[in-house]
């Protein structure tokens, strides 16, 4: 079973057109961090965000907003007024503490998003 | 600002061949991984490594090694490269210790492997 979900494949919008990119994730751990990341053209990933399952307030950064909900098991990512320079593709992640050290980093498949200008 | 740099970022090779792909980051981190991604798969764990000459297989080690000879340093090694090798590899680290459990990776820009 997939830990990590984003069941957008695609997204196309308009400039300035608000979107949400959606990621569902399973765990039993209590413990847990959850990232979003975004992978311009150019090939790299940038890490945007960690949150820890502890903290369930909302997070704004500029035109950038994540909703954590632990009740649905989802960390949703917001861009409000897209720009052209945010598509990309963008991955969602989660990492646990396991019963092994170090392999509990789970990346989702990627959303690609474009922005139409 | 954490730096990790890969050798090359388009590598053309042979069915056959012996292929090293370097990683290094400059930040005294503790783990190092990496990631083969591929369309619709997103990004899978070959090894990763939580200390000099310490490896750890991931998802789908089958056709690599890596060797980890300093801290510093990564390299993931195809012995005998074959056409379903034919990806995008990123390498990342991580600075806690252990494995790096719950902490942020930092990628490299990739390398664009394609085995003719």
């Amino acid at each position: 079973a997939q830990k990590v979900t984003q069941a957008q494949t695609e997204i196309s919008v308009v400039e300035k057109e608000d979107v949400t990119l959606d990621c569902v994730y399973e765990t039993r751990d209590t413990t847990y961090y959850l990232f979003w990341y975004k992978q311009p053209p150019s090939g790299e990933l940038v890490f945007l965000i960690r949150r820890n399952s502890f903290d369930e307030q909302n997070e704004i950064s500029g035109r950038y907003s994540w909703n954590f909900q632990k009740s649905t098991s989802s960390f949703n990512f917001t861009i409000t007024a897209s720009q052209v320079v945010d598509s990309a593709v963008y991955f969602c992640a989660l990492s646990e503490l396991g019963p092994n050290t170090g392999n509990q980093f789970y990346f989702g498949t990627g959303t690609s998003l474009t922005v139409i200008p | 600002d954490v730096k990790v740099t890969q050798s090359s970022r388009y590598l053309v090779k042979r069915t056959g061949e012996k292929v090293f792909l370097e990683c290094v980051q400059d930040m005294d981190h503790e783990n190092m991984f990496w990631y083969r991604q591929d369309p619709g798969l997103g990004l899978r764990l070959i090894y990763f490594s939580y200390d000099v000459k310490m490896k750890e297989k991931g998802d789908i080690p089958e056709g690599y090694s890596v060797s980890r000879e300093k801290k510093e340093r990564f390299s993931l090694i195809l012995e005998s490269a074959s056409t379903n090798q034919t990806s995008m590899y990123l390498c990342a680290s991580s600075l806690l210790p252990s494995g790096g459990a719950l902490d942020t990776q930092y990628f490299g820009p990739g390398t664009r492997l394609t085995v003719l």
